[in-house]
């Protein structure tokens, strides 16, 4: 069975600098990884994927991520984070065969401040 | 850039009643997704349809829940008899190729916030 675990809840950073936001998952064979970002009263929009090719992804907003296989990690990352960066960011994993759904981690809230 | 939406923002019913939540996904997007998200917790799978069939159902997908594709455009998800515990917010999604772009991310809509009193 598919799994992704973000192991922090809350992650505090100052503005302008880096921040990165965890993400490790458990899938039989190649993933496919994806991270998400909830404004409050919003609903999930998507920042960028991981399906094959080079391990360091770009998304929207200067995020970007990468994928290891070997720690089954793909870290959500900014070089310089702003305040409007602040939200609930969910990574979410599916199998690349057939219809088959996404699974989310429990979400980690990020909170940049000023 | 086209999106999905969803109707109503916001439902409130009695605990009993029956619900019909609306989507309307991206134009010519081929697969569609319910999954909710209670207040504080991560987001769930209920359901996945393709080619106007269920294609995969979580647990939670129990004989109260029903989806349909009743024309071209629109995905409903209807709950019978809706219980407190179904108080959710509730994501359509749906995914498929978008011009010059891939088809394996799914979009979601902005939610319906069902409140069962």
């Amino acid at each position: 069975a598919q799994s992704v675990a973000q192991p922090e809840d809350q992650v505090n950073v100052a503005e302008g600098n880096p921040l990165t936001v965890k993400c490790t998952y458990s899938v039989s064979g190649n993933p496919y990884l994806f991270w998400y970002v909830q404004y409050p009263n919003r609903g999930l929009q998507f920042l960028l994927k991981y399906i094959t090719g080079d391990n360091l992804v770009k998304g929207s907003y200067g995020f970007e991520a990468e994928f290891n296989k070997s720690q089954t990690s793909f870290h959500l990352k900014k070089p310089s984070a702003l305040v409007s960066d602040s939200a609930l960011y969910f990574c979410a994993v599916r199998d690349p065969s057939g219809n088959t759904p996404l699974v989310f981690g429990k979400g980690t809230r990020l909170s940049v401040i000023a | 850039e086209p999106e999905v939406t969803q109707t109503p923002s916001h439902q409130v019913t009695q605990m009993g009643q029956e619900v019909i939540l609306r989507c309307v996904p991206i134009s010519n997007h081929l697969y569609f997704y319910w999954y909710r998200q209670i207040l504080g917790q991560k987001v769930e799978f209920l359901v996945s349809f393709y080619n106007n069939e269920i294609s995969e159902k979580s647990e939670i997908f129990d004989d109260q829940f029903s989806v349909e594709r009743p024309d071209g455009s629109n995905f409903t998800l209807k709950i019978r008899s809706t219980k407190l515990e179904d108080s959710a917010m509730y994501f359509c999604a749906s995914r498929g190729r978008l011009a010059g772009g891939s088809y394996n991310e799914q979009f979601f809509g902005p939610g319906t916030r069902l409140t069962v009193l």
